[in-house]
């Protein structure tokens, strides 16, 4: 079991918005520290996408955006492409644990 | 231009030991904070150990103990030396360079730490 909790799937069609959300807990997100995202193409590395929230390091395009309140935080997408396709995985820092902690990841399918 | 290139995958049998090695280049290993995670097959993340720019070094309760992160300035390389290998630790091992912000929630401040820069992996297979 993932210590930050996000959905394994969810999916739209090209053009469309979507969502995926990371639930934590008062040791981690909610109790302050930062969520980022990572996006895993299928058979690569991951690659940083949101990091501090919601800053986007140079050249993610402004479709994606990252969102946190109190224990949650959340990854949108709008303007579905097909290239979107891939994992997509929340990280932050749990002070309970004293490490860094992943959520399980959830597959983005576009239709 | 800023990489990480991972050495030193490879089969071993369980109870066997392994190094592995991540190569930097574009920045110095030494100045930053650098995390090995890795990825079982057909599953997710995993951190699993960090090492400071002031050398403090520190590991996720799956491998404390059997795992010892180090680097060599000399050659800008980090390494994890795997010892007491199971067939749980079987993965994909990404090394990847850190950054870190404070932010101060209520008056109290909160290091956020994330990987900028991965390398394209390294697979450890434990099996007999």
């Amino acid at each position: 079991q993932s210590v930050l909790t996000q959905p394994p799937s969810v999916s739209g069609a090209p053009g469309q918005r979507v969502t995926i959300s990371c639930t934590g807990s008062s040791s981690n997100i909610g109790a302050g520290y930062d969520v980022h995202w990572y996006q895993q193409l299928p058979g690569t590395a991951p690659k940083l996408l949101i990091y501090g929230n919601n800053n986007r390091p140079s050249g993610v395009p402004d479709r994606f955006s990252g969102s946190k309140s109190g224990t949650s935080a959340s990854l949108a997408i709008t303007g579905l492409q097909a290239d979107d396709e891939a994992d997509y995985y929340c990280q932050s820092y749990d002070s309970s644990l004293s490490g860094r902690v992943f959520g399980g990841g959830t597959k983005l399918t576009v239709l | 231009e800023v990489q990480v290139v991972e050495t030193g995958g490879g089969l071993i049998q369980p109870g066997g030991s392994l190094r592995l090695s991540c190569a930097a280049s574009g920045f110095t290993v030494s100045s930053n904070y650098m995390s090995w995670v890795r990825q079982a097959p057909g599953k997710g993340l995993e951190w699993v150990s960090v090492i400071f720019s002031v050398g403090s070094t520190f590991y996720a309760d799956s491998v404390k103990g059997r795992f010892i992160i180090s680097r060599d300035s000399s050659k800008n390389t980090l390494y994890l030396q795997m010892n007491s290998l199971r067939a749980e630790d079987t993965a994909v091992y990404y090394c990847a360079r850190e950054r870190m912000r404070m932010t101060m929630v209520q008056g109290v401040g909160r290091d956020s730490y994330w990987f900028d820069t991965w390398g394209q992996g390294t697979l450890v297979t434990v099996s007999s």
